[in-house]
């Protein structure tokens, strides 16, 4: 079985810095690229990041480039979301799926449980 | 700000059957494979249909998909009170390199 589950998530002050973890399990992760999802307190999802196979390659949406970075840890089968320069904005369920349209970022059928961050002072 | 755009809200008595639209362009839509999400309230997003038309194993033939030009539509069938939530359409945008979701349709059962 499939399962990812999101840590890191919390209270932050504007400006801070924060690292949210997903741990996989129940596939061969190394061989799939993951994403991070975002949803802020009553609005819909907003993609935020992905990350290739090997970790070469990563995309960010336009509101997070140059404060957020992802990386992954094919050991621990693990994949970060390192968050700086937070804002009040950046207030969101912080979801990471696994992409399962072979690489494309196309669409994610396991989703984990969520990760709240609160950026506020 | 979302480059999907979605209608609201839709909704329809038991039984009977509602569409939702996603418009995009021809840097996501137009050429990329489109998946569909329900989302009951509190939950994770669940995957409804990926390549545009294609149901996950387990989830029921009420719900379809489909994809012309730059548009998709999903449709549900045989509504139900367990249908309502919200839906999401999502893709890969060529032009932004990154993914995107649509803005969120509320569906409700009257």
């Amino acid at each position: 079985e499939v399962q990812l589950l999101e840590s890191g998530g919390g209270l932050v002050q504007p400006g801070g810095s924060l690292r949210l973890s997903c741990a996989a399990a129940g596939f061969t992760f190394s061989t799939y690229a993951m994403v991070w999802v975002r949803q802020a307190p009553g609005k819909g999802l907003e993609w935020v990041s992905a990350i290739s196979v090997g970790g070469v390659n990563t995309y960010y949406a336009d509101s997070v480039k140059g404060r957020f970075s992802i990386s992954r840890d094919n050991s621990k089968n693990t994949v970060y979301l390192q968050m700086s320069s937070l804002r009040a904005e950046d207030t969101a369920v912080y979801y990471c799926a696994k992409d399962d349209g072979g690489g494309s970022l196309e669409h994610f059928h396991h989703w984990g449980q969520g990760t709240l961050v609160t950026v506020s002072s | 700000q979302s480059v999907l755009t979605q209608p609201p809200s839709v909704s329809a008595a038991p039984g009977q059957k509602v569409t939702i639209s996603c418009s995009g362009s021809s840097s996501n839509i137009g050429n990329n494979y489109v998946s569909w999400y329900q989302q009951l309230p509190g939950t994770a997003p669940k995957l409804l249909i990926y390549d545009n038309n294609k149901r996950p194993s387990g989830i029921p033939d009420r719900f379809s998909g489909s994809r012309s030009g730059t548009s998709a539509t999903l449709g549900i069938a045989g509504l139900q009170t367990g249908d309502e939530a919200d839906y999401y359409c999502g893709t890969w945008d060529r032009s932004l390199s990154a993914g995107v979701f649509g803005t969120g349709t509320k569906v409700t059962v009257l």
